[in-house]
C-alpha cells in the first residue's frame, strides 16, 4: 500500500515564527488532505488539495502530485498553532483507503 | 460547531461491559467512517460504510461491532475489549465520489 511520510516529526517554533511541513508518498494519489488536530483530539480540515496551491489566511499548501510530495506553510505563527498536522492521502486504487501520515507535532512558544 | 457529532466524549469501561459509540452527522453526506486512534501510532481506518452498505472492515477484531442505520448515524459497538483498545476513536464521513472527510471530536476510550 501507500506509505505516507511526514517531516519533521517534532517542531518547536517560537510565536511569530514561519514553518514548512512535508509529505511525502510513494505513489500516485487521488486526494491529499492537510488536517491539524488540536489539543483535545479534534481534527480540523484545513486543506484538500490534490495537486496545486491554496491559501488561507496565514496558511498555505501545496502539492506537486507528479514528485509525490506536498507542503504545509504556517507564517506568524501562533500559539494555537500547536498540536499535530496530519497528512492524508487516498490512493490510486480508488475506494476509500485513506491513509495517513503520523504527523508532525509542533509546539508555539510565546 | 462541527458538523459531526460524537457521543460520548469520554467513556470509561471495564472488559466485561458492553457499550456504544455513536456518531452522528449533519453534512448531508453518505459515507461514514470509524478511525482508531491509539497513543504514538498513526490513525487506523477501522469500518467504512457508504450508502449504508459496508464497503471496508480492515482486519478489526469482533469485539467492534459497527452499525449504520442510516446515511446519518454510525454506532460503533463494543464488548469484552482488552486494555490495549484505548484509544481515541474518531467519525468521518464524506460524499460518495470525494474523499474530504470531515471528522467528529472523537471519543476517548479507557478500557480497565
Amino acid at each position: 500500500g501507500i506509505q505516507v511520510e511526514q517531516s519533521p516529526p517534532d517542531l518547536i517554533l517560537q510565536e511569530g515564527a514561519n514553518s514548512t511541513l512535508r509529505c511525502n508518498f510513494s505513489d500516485s494519489v487521488n486526494n491529499l488532505q492537510w488536517f491539524h488536530q488540536n489539543p483535545w483530539g479534534q481534527l480540523i480540515n484545513l486543506f484538500y488539495i490534490p495537486s496545486g496551491t491554496k491559501q488561507n489566511g496565514r496558511l498555505s499548501a501545496t502539492t506537486v502530485a507528479t514528485e509525490r510530495y506536498s507542503l504545509l506553510y504556517i507564517s506568524s505563527s501562533q500559539t494555537t498553532d500547536s498540536g499535530v498536522y496530519f497528512c492524508a492521502v487516498e490512493g490510486g486504487t480508488g475506494g476509500f483507503k485513506t491513509i495517513f501520515g503520523a504527523g508532525t507535532r509542533l509546539f508555539v512558544k510565546a | 460547531e462541527t458538523g459531526v457529532t460524537q457521543t460520548p466524549r469520554h467513556l470509561v469501561m471495564g472488559m466485561t461491559n458492553k457499550k456504544s459509540l455513536k456518531c452522528e452527522q449533519h453534512l448531508g453526506h453518505n459515507a461514514m467512517y470509524w478511525y482508531k486512534q491509539s497513543a504514538k501510532k498513526p490513525l487506523e481506518l477501522m469500518f467504512v460504510y457508504s450508502l449504508e452498505e459496508r464497503v471496508e472492515n480492515n482486519s478489526v477484531p469482533s469485539r467492534f461491532s459497527p452499525e449504520c442505520p442510516n446515511s446519518s448515524h454510525l454506532f460503533l459497538h463494543l464488548h469484552t475489549l482488552q486494555p490495549e483498545d484505548s484509544a481515541l476513536y474518531l467519525c468521518a464521513s464524506s460524499q460518495t465520489g470525494s474523499t474530504e472527510a470531515f471528522f467528529g471530536q472523537g471519543t476517548r476510550l479507557t478500557v480497565v
